[in-house]
């Protein structure tokens, strides 16, 4: 079974706090995603790696940064929290595929409050 | 520009009633199409993908490149039916990504 964990079901930090959301998966995946989760919004990508040390932005990196130092972790880093980044925080893996996407692997989840 | 639409936030239905959840794509390309599904206190998973044309717990979707459609259906909607579903596509190539739709969820009332 591929695990993908995450290191806190339930934060809560303050505003301007610096905040970090840990990710592990366990099936040597190359790719690893970092989501937000708002109701009526669905999923939104963050960030994303395809390798160690490598990153591209997604669709809302704003306020967010990323670190892959290890191909079994990905971690998220909110700089500077704010109570817009009040969220459920989602994190996934998968194959890199030259045949396309392959299934992507979700953990728990974080839900983060920011007060 | 990639986009995934859903149309309907709720989507209620009762027990053996036929199911259908509503998805359109905007993709310049040949996209690949996904559902996934999460349960209540479940994580996200992946429920079926267009590629493989199978039926998963008695769901089916098929890819309709004219109207830019993957819809979900189920002849005979069951109570464990009752999910958030998210349909999702991505790209054939470049970076390997998913855009997800806002999400239908779906109840199933006795």
């Amino acid at each position: 079974d591929v695990k993908v964990t995450q290191s806190s079901r339930y934060l809560v930090k303050r505003t301007g706090e610096k905040v970090f959301l840990e990710c592990v998966q366990d099936m040597d995946h190359e790719n690893m995603f970092w989501y937000r989760q708002d109701p009526g919004l669905g999923l939104r990508l963050i960030y994303f790696s395809y390798d160690v040390k490598m990153k591209e932005k997604g669709d809302i990196p704003e306020g967010y940064s990323v670190s892959r130092e290890k191909k079994e972790r990905f971690s998220l880093i909110l700089e500077s929290a704010s109570t817009n980044q009040t969220s459920m925080y989602l994190c996934a893996s998968s194959f890199l595929s030259a045949g396309g996407l392959g299934e992507q692997y979700f953990g728990p989840g974080t839900r983060l409050t920011v007060t | 520009a990639q986009r995934v639409t859903q149309p309907e936030k709720l989507l209620s239905v009762f027990k053996g009633a036929p199911v259908e959840l509503k998805c359109n794509y905007s993709y310049s390309g040949s996209p690949e199409l996904f559902w996934y599904v999460q349960y209540s206190r479940q994580r996200l998973q992946l429920l079926l993908r267009h590629i493989s044309r199978e039926s998963i717990k008695g769901f089916t979707a098929d890819l309709n490149k004219g109207e830019t459609s993957f819809h979900l259906k189920k002849p005979f909607a069951q109570e464990e039916d009752s999910a958030m579903y998210y349909c999702a596509l991505s790209g054939r190539t470049g970076f390997q990504k998913l855009v997800f739709g806002t999400g239908t969820r779906l109840l199933v009332s006795p």
